[in-house]
């Protein structure tokens, strides 16, 4: 079993419609859960940072933590063309030299017109 | 400045060639790291450099070879390459490897082994 599964997509939905990614893990120590925009051609970047269970809102973007589950999730509202990028979950646990980072595949996203 | 700068954003390089890769942050921070970006496959953690020491390896064959001469500065010397090396090669920075450091990314270098 992975470490972190995420479906690769690609997703297509038309503007304004709500998205939902998602993310499973096995490993039951990552404390920390994080989500990344990647656009094309560019580094990724961080959007959501979460750390207990629950939700945390960001404008158009909600991240939900399930730890009894192991399942997280990004919500994006409102969705907008510009949102199309690949979106990478991220998860952490402190190991022996500090946070270690595990990432998920991506999934692709286009938000069409 | 930009966050997190690497040179050169694109690579193409003979399987004989000796070159580098370089990153600079611009955001104090003391922990860098480079990884490897492959299409459809997880972000893959290659070395770990805290306030200049490396501490982590992870398995990365020796033609990879990591030098970090500073807190802000990384680099990435390639030689003897594969095919299969062809990736994004993405450099990021934090400000410490505590329970809080967030991971701020270049925007890569692609690399192409031929």
């Amino acid at each position: 079993q992975k470490e972190v599964e995420q479906d690769p997509g690609p997703l297509s939905v038309p503007e304004g419609a709500i998205v939902s990614l998602n993310c499973t893990y096995s490993n039951s120590a990552f404390q920390y859960f994080m989500w990344y925009r990647q656009y094309s051609r560019k580094g990724p970047e961080l959007l959501m940072y979460t750390y207990s269970s629950g939700n945390k809102e960001d404008g158009r973007f909600t991240a939900q933590v399930d730890k009894s589950s192991k399942y997280i999730s990004l919500f994006i509202r409102d969705s907008q063309p510009s949102d199309s990028a690949t979106y990478l979950c991220a998860m952490s646990a402190l190991d022996n030299y500090g946070q270690n980072f595990v990432f998920g595949p991506g999934t692709r996203l286009s938000v069409l017109p | 400045e930009t966050g997190v700068t690497q040179t050169p954003r694109h690579l193409v390089m003979g399987m004989t060639n000796k070159k580098s890769l370089k990153c600079e942050q611009h955001l104090g921070h003391n922990a860098m790291y480079w990884y490897k970006q492959s299409a459809k496959k997880p972000l893959e953690l290659m070395f770990v450099y805290n306030f200049k020491e490396q501490t982590e390896n992870n398995s990365v064959p020796s033609r990879f070879s990591p030098e970090c001469p500073n807190s802000s500065h990384l680099f990435l010397h390639l030689h003897t390459l594969q095919p299969e090396d062809s990736a994004l090669y993405l450099c990021a920075s934090s400000l410490n490897r505590g329970p809080t450091g967030e991971l701020f990314f270049g925007e890569g270098s692609r690399l192409t082994v031929l």
